[in-house]
């Protein structure tokens, strides 16, 4: 069974800190990872999705990077900001059609 | 354009009756899934539909769980008999068919059953 694992559970950093969420999968065949951030009562947002092909994605003052062979994701915020504070859910995708695989996620507080 | 919509949002019932969740999808995505996230459990995946068939219904806890889909688009997952621990937040995703791996899920805000 494919498991995705989070380190650490939370993170409490003062604003404009850079920070790293890890995660780390079981199972080489993926067809793609992606981080999420969820917001309570505000439902899932995906914020970066990375191809099997792919080494990393990059948005705004996020960057994901995929290491297919050592089983393991990083995600970086640069500059962290309060509206930064949610969880943040690392999700693995191994198959043809979807089927989500999610981490137990990190809490996040960015505070001022 | 409209994102993915679930009804209720909210549903409070009683042990032992039966309750209906329903998906509004994004208009013309074909895959849609359910997934359900519990206190202390996280989230995980029940049910996904290609169009009107499920190719997987591997995440269904137990045969009261079942779910459909009709035309391709609205989805309804149904609880029989709901037990205390069917309590969690119903998520329903929808996504456009699959093509190399990139397509992403946009997910709903969710139904919070709770079962007393």
């Amino acid at each position: 069974k494919q498991e995705v694992t989070q380190i650490p559970a939370a993170l409490s950093v003062p604003e404009g800190e850079n920070l790293v969420l890890n995660c780390s999968f079981t199972d080489s065949a993926i067809y793609n990872l992606q981080w999420f951030r969820q917001d309570p009562g505000k439902g899932l947002t995906s914020l970066l999705l990375i191809q099997s092909s792919q080494r990393e994605q990059t948005s705004g003052r996020l960057n994901a990077s995929l290491d297919k062979s050592s089983g393991r994701s990083t995600l970086y915020i640069a500059a962290s900001q309060p509206g930064d504070s949610a969880t943040y859910l690392c999700v693995f995708d191994g198959t043809s059609y979807g089927k989500l695989t999610f981490g137990q996620g990190t809490i996040l507080t960015v505070h001022p | 354009g409209a994102g993915v919509s679930q009804s209720p949002s909210n549903k409070v019932t009683e042990k032992g009756k039966d309750v209906e969740l329903r998906c509004d999808p994004i208009s013309g995505h074909t895959a849609l899934y359910w997934y359900r996230q519990s206190l202390g459990q996280g989230l995980e995946f029940l049910i996904y539909f290609q169009g009107n068939s499920a190719p997987d219904k591997s995440g269904l806890p137990s045969d009261r769980f079942s779910a459909e889909r009709t035309g391709g688009s609205v989805s309804t997952l149904t609880i029989q008999r709901t037990q205390q621990e069917d309590s969690a937040v119903y998520l329903c995703a929808s996504s456009l068919a699959r093509s190399g791996g990139g397509e992403t899920q946009y997910f709903g805000p969710g139904t919070r059953l709770l079962v007393l």
